[in-house]
Order: C-alpha cells, then sequence, then structure tokens
C-alpha cells in the first residue's frame, strides 16, 4: 500500500544550526514533492516544490533534496531560528496538477536558543 | 492579499445534528478542496473540484458527508448526522489545479461533536 512517513517525533534543535526533516515514500510515482508549513491553529501554508528530475532546490535558507531511487526528500533549514518552530508536512503529488495531493503527518521542529 | 476563508472557524455541536461549514476560494481559483485533519490520521483529503464540478469524493463518507459548490465564490460541506467521531479540524483549500501549482489553505473550522 501507499505510505508516506516522516519522523513523528519532534526535532529538537538549537538556534543557528541546521534543522533536516525526511520525508520518506513507498508505492508512490510523484510527480512533484511539496513541502508546507503548518503553524498551531492554522492551515499548511506551502513552502516548496520540487519536481522529480530535480535533484535539489533552494530558497533562501531553506533547501529541499528529492532522491526518486531512495524514494525520500530532505527538507534543510540553515541558520534555524524560534521563529522556524512549526509542523512541517511534506505532499506527493502524482499528477503534477495539485489535484491529489497526499500528505505525510507532519514532523514538529523546535528551535531553543 | 487573497486568501481563503471558511467559516464557522470554531464549531462545537451535539450528536445528531447537522454541520454545515463554509468556503470562499481565491477569486479566480477553479480547484477547491475539503481536507479532514486528526492527530491520528494526518490531513485527509475528503472531496475536491474543478469548475465547481466535483472531482473526487472517494475520501468522504458518503452516508452523512456531502459537499459542493453552488458558485464559484462558495462552497460547502455538510455533515448529517454529526457523530463524535467527526470531531477534527476541517481545512479548504483553492487552487489553479495547474502543473507546478500549489494548495492554499483556508484557517479551517474546528468541530467539535459531543
Amino acid at each position: 500500500s501507499q505510505k508516506i512517513e516522516q519522523n513523528s517525533e519532534a526535532l529538537n534543535i538549537q538556534e543557528g544550526k541546521t534543522a533536516t526533516l525526511t520525508c520518506n515514500y513507498t508505492n508512490y510515482s510523484p510527480a512533484y514533492l511539496q513541502w508546507y508549513r503548518q503553524d498551531p491553529g492554522r492551515g499548511p501554508v506551502f513552502l516548496l516544490l520540487i519536481r522529480e528530475n530535480e535533484k535539489e532546490k533552494r530558497k533562501e535558507r531553506l533547501k529541499v533534496t528529492f532522491d526518486t531511487t531512495l524514494k525520500q526528500s530532505l527538507f534543510h533549514i540553515t541558520a534555524s531560528q524560534p521563529a522556524d518552530s512549526a509542523t512541517y508536512l511534506c505532499a506527493l503529488d502524482p499528477t503534477g496538477t495539485a489535484s491529489k495531493l497526499t500528505f505525510g503527518t507532519g514532523t514538529r521542529l523546535q528551535v531553543t536558543l | 492579499d487573497a486568501r481563503v476563508t471558511q467559516t464557522p472557524r470554531h464549531k462545537v455541536t451535539e450528536m445528531g445534528q447537522e454541520v454545515t461549514m463554509r468556503c470562499q476560494p481565491i477569486l479566480g481559483h477553479n480547484t477547491v478542496f475539503w481536507y479532514r485533519q486528526t492527530m491520528m490520521q494526518g490531513l485527509e483529503l475528503l472531496a475536491y473540484f474543478r469548475n465547481r464540478a466535483p472531482l473526487d469524493d472517494s475520501g468522504m463518507p458518503k452516508d452523512r458527508f456531502s459537499a459542493e459548490m453552488p458558485d464559484a465564490t462558495l462552497a460547502t460541506l455538510k455533515i448529517q448526522p454529526s457523530e463524535p467521531r467527526d470531531s477534527a479540524v476541517y481545512f479548504c483549500a483553492s487552487g489553479l489545479g495547474q502543473g507546478g501549482d500549489t494548495q492554499y489553505f483556508g484557517p479551517g473550522t474546528r468541530l467539535t461533536v459531543l
């Protein structure tokens, strides 16, 4: 069966360090993979999208990698700040039209001073 | 700053009552999604529409849930009758449904069924 796995345990890191979150999937062949941020009491907010033929994508302090052989995406936040504390969700898009995204359960990131 | 709006933000009701949640998608977006989020299951797609036509509602319990788009500016999700297991946060999202597009989420409706 199709499965998306994100580390359910919270990730605690110190301010200034690089946070790395993992998204593993099985029995999918996604055209796109997206990362969203969700703050408590709010809806998810889109951060980055990476296509199946791209290895890496960057946006300011964010970097996403996509390894379709390993069926894994890594999401990095460099020089992390307490304001980066949130839950991060990965989502698989099989068609590339964002029509039927399947979300992982998310990983909560806590950045401390 | 265009946003998806949802009403109500919070709803507490008793088992057996009808619940209606409303969503106004971003103007110009032709695709609307309904999701349910719980701690156990995460974010699950219930249904989605394109150009107001339902394209997929396979994630929705058909016997009690219904979703409609009376017009391009309003999407509704109705539960009748509601049950305690329906307690969750319900999100509406909209998008353009094109390659490389993303989904824009509303703030959600937190539903508690007693």
